[in-house]
């Protein structure tokens, strides 16, 4: 069964100490992996796609990786405002245009 | 502005009473879709559809049904809701070319009693 996981559930850090947050998938044949920030309240906000091992892509203090197995949200001195639920979403070839979402990541910066 | 909109925002109703969800999308997209938020559940997709008149199943279709009439309008039908259905339904919408990102709408807040 395709299935995504995360982890750690929920992390807290100090503002400034730098991290990552994971997700694993297995999937039969991905077809692109999705990275969405969610706040308290409101619809996910698209970060970053990843389609093939070794890709890499960046924004701001993020930095999304993936593998054959499982990406990576590098989140680089942190900011109070990058506290938010970070979700992990991926397409496989079999699933036309169905996506299949993480539990998510609840990121707490403290200042 | 580009944006997905969804209509109510909340909504408590008391079981079995039919309810209608809006989504409408003005970004000229040709897939939409619903999804419903539980507590360690995540996000689970409901519906989606790839075009007019086109639909299909996500993981959780029971008790939910949907039309696309038009482009921009993807209603949820809860014909006869239950306690269960209780929940926070996201709409969203994306571009078949830029597979998985999703616009998705501010959410509507649903409590069956």
């Amino acid at each position: 069964e395709d299935q995504v996981t995360q982890s750690p559930e929920a992390l807290r850090l100090q503002e400034g100490e730098s991290s990552s947050l994971n997700c694993s998938y297995t999937v039969s044949g991905l077809r692109g992996l999705f990275w969405y920030r969610q706040d308290p309240g409101k619809g996910p906000e698209f970060l970053f796609t990843l389609y093939s091992a070794g890709e890499e892509k960046e924004k701001e203090r993020l930095k999304a990786t993936l593998t054959k197995k499982e990406s990576f949200l590098h989140i680089t001195a942190p900011k109070p405002e990058d506290s938010a639920t970070y979700l992990c979403a991926v397409q496989a070839n079999n699933y036309g245009q169905n996506f299949v979402f993480g539990p998510g990541t609840r990121l707490s910066v403290l200042p | 502005e580009a944006q997905v909109t969804q209509n109510p925002r909340y909504l408590i109703t008391v079981t079995g009473k039919k309810l209608t969800v809006t989504c409408s999308q003005n970004m000229n997209h040709e897939y939409m879709s619903w999804y419903r938020q539980d507590p360690g559940l995540g996000l689970r997709q409901i519906y989606y559809s790839m075009n007019v008149e086109v639909t299909d199943k996500g993981d959780v279709p029971e008790g939910y049904k949907v039309s696309r009439k038009e482009k921009r309008n993807f209603p949820l039908i809860l014909e006869s809701p239950s306690p269960n259905q209780t929940s926070l339904y996201f709409c969203a919408s994306t571009t078949g070319t830029m597979i998985g990102r999703a616009f998705f709408g501010p959410g509507t807040r649903l409590t069956v009693l």
